[in-house]
C-alpha cells in the first residue's frame, strides 16, 4: 500500500505546453512538499505547503486537503524542467510517491 | 544556504567489503536521514537519527548500520556489502523533528556492489 500515489509516472512534453502533475496521499499530513530531481543528481526542495496554493516563477503547486490531493503545474514549459518531480508528505514521518519523469522536447 | 553534503558520488566495492557513506551538513540541523532510492520504489529510509549518539531504524535498516557522533554529520555503513545493496544512497537533514519541516538533501551517492 503506498500512502502517497503520483500520477502520470512519465510524461513527455513540448516545449511551451502547460504540465500538470498529479500527487495524492492517504495519511494525515502536516505538510505535503514538491522536490526535483535532476538526472544524476540530488533532491532539491520546491514547495513547501499545508494549504492553498504556492507560486515560484513557472511553478504553482496546490493542495486540497478535504480530497488530499495536490498539483504541480509548470506553464511555459522547458527543456530544463526535465527531471524527476516526487511528492513527499510529513506528518509522523516523510512519505515519498514514486516519482514522475518529465521530458521537455525543445 | 543549507548544504549537506556526500562524501562520494561514485563508488564501486566488492561484496563483502565494508563501505562508509559520509554525510555532512552545515546547518546545526539536529535531525539526519539516510534514504535509499531504487527505481520504482521511490526513497525509502534507511536510518534517522535526531541528535548526536541518537537513531532510529527507518523502513529497511537490515544490513546497515550509522553513526553520529558529532551534530554535523552521519555515517551510514554497509558492514559487509552484497549486491542487492547496490543503489543510490541520499542523505537529508531537517531543522525540526521526524516527519515534519523541510528537507534538504546532499547529491547522492551512487554505490556499486559487483
Amino acid at each position: 500500500k503506498n500512502e502517497v500515489e503520483q500520477s502520470p509516472q512519465n510524461l513527455t512534453a513540448q516545449e511551451g505546453e502547460f504540465i500538470t502533475i498529479n500527487c495524492s496521499y492517504s495519511v494525515g499530513i502536516s505538510a505535503l512538499h514538491w522536490l526535483q530531481q535532476h538526472p544524476g543528481g540530488g533532491i532539491v526542495s520546491l514547495f513547501m505547503l499545508s494549504s492553498g496554493k504556492k507560486k515560484h516563477g513557472r511553478l504553482i503547486a496546490t493542495i486540497n486537503i478535504q480530497e488530499k490531493h495536490s498539483s504541480l503545474h509548470i506553464t511555459a514549459s522547458h527543456p530544463r524542467d526535465s527531471a524527476v518531480y516526487i511528492c513527499a508528505v510529513s506528518g509522523n514521518q516523510f512519505y515519498f510517491g514514486t516519482g514522475t519523469s518529465l521530458t521537455v522536447i525543445p | 544556504d543549507v548544504k549537506v553534503t556526500q562524501s562520494s558520488r561514485y563508488l564501486v566495492k566488492r561484496t563483502g567489503e565494508k563501505v562508509f557513506l559520509e554525510c555532512v551538513q552545515d546547518m546545526d540541523h539536529e535531525n539526519m536521514f539516510w534514504y535509499r532510492q531504487d527505481p520504482g520504489l521511490g526513497l525509502r529510509l534507511i536510518y534517522f537519527s535526531y541528535d548526536v549518539k541518537m537513531k532510529e531504524k527507518g523502513d529497511i535498516p537490515e544490513g546497515y548500520s550509522v553513526s553520529r557522533e558529532k551534530k554535523e554529520r552521519f555515517s551510514l555503513i554497509l558492514e559487509s556489502a552484497s549486491t542487492n545493496q547496490t543503489s543510490m544512497y541520499l542523505c537529508a537533514s531537517s531543522l525540526r523533528g521526524w516527519g515534519t519541516g523541510e528537507l534538504f538533501f546532499g547529491e547522492g551517492s551512487r554505490l556499486t556492489v559487483l
